[in-house]
């Protein structure tokens, strides 16, 4: 049973043109995070949700936006992406936001910048 | 600049022999160390932590080593299966919550 989903698993925009991935999650968390992942390097946390309060990380480039509608459902858009925005993008969902809480992750997006 | 690292892009060791995965942190204001496991076309999940008051933990196969003065922790499996290549993420929480990750190192095991 998939506890964090992420749609779709292969995402390919336009240079420019707005594109939004989906992450949603039945573990009911409080916490929800966006990471990005590029070839061979660290997942990058870009932002994350505690229940509607969202927290962006101070080298989020503002290209970089997310919603949360409601518990189960967080949204990444990115407004104009770059060549440079092609990644893998993590979901990831933790009860609360306490130093020893794990994460579960979606399998995630791997977004294609044409 | 990086607080995790993981200095190893990637390991191979025979079956059933030892493997073992470092990593060197920098931040001493992280508390908790987490090791995540990922296979290809999957997220990352949890394979086992360790709480900066302790100095080992250790989970059937899989054994997390701590050394604060050193900043560094490893990961051993013993003893390693084909099933265990994948790529391995080490992972430090500070007292947000928040993961900081290294950049993963791919093990592969041989039969």
């Amino acid at each position: 049973d998939a506890m964090v989903i992420q749609n779709p698993r292969y995402q390919v925009t336009q240079f420019g043109k707005p594109v939004t991935l989906s992450c949603s999650q039945t573990l009911n968390h409080n916490v929800m995070y966006w990471y990005q992942q590029k070839s061979s390097q660290a997942p990058k946390l870009l932002f994350h949700y505690y229940d509607k309060d969202f927290n962006n990380e101070a080298d989020t480039p503002d290209n970089f936006q997310s919603r949360r509608p409601n518990t189960s459902f967080c949204f990444l858009d990115i407004r104009s992406p770059g060549l440079g925005d092609a990644a893998m993008y993590l979901c990831a969902t933790s009860r609360e936001r306490h130093v020893n809480e794990k994460l579960f992750f979606g399998s995630g997006t791997q977004l294609s910048v044409l | 600049d990086q607080q995790v690292k993981q200095n190893s892009p990637s390991l191979s060791v025979q079956e059933g022999r030892i493997s073992i995965l470092n990593c060197d942190y920098t931040n001493s204001m992280f508390d908790y160390f987490l090791w995540y496991k990922k296979y290809p076309a999957e997220g990352p999940t949890f394979l086992i932590s360790i709480s900066s008051i302790k100095d080992k933990n250790e989970d059937g196969r899989f054994t997390v080593f701590l050394n604060k003065s050193a900043k560094h922790l490893s990961l051993h499996i013993v003893p390693s299966q084909p099933g265990d290549s994948a790529v391995y993420f080490c992972a430090a929480s500070d007292d947000t919550g928040k993961l900081i990750f290294g950049q993963g190192t791919t093990l592969q095991v041989k039969p």
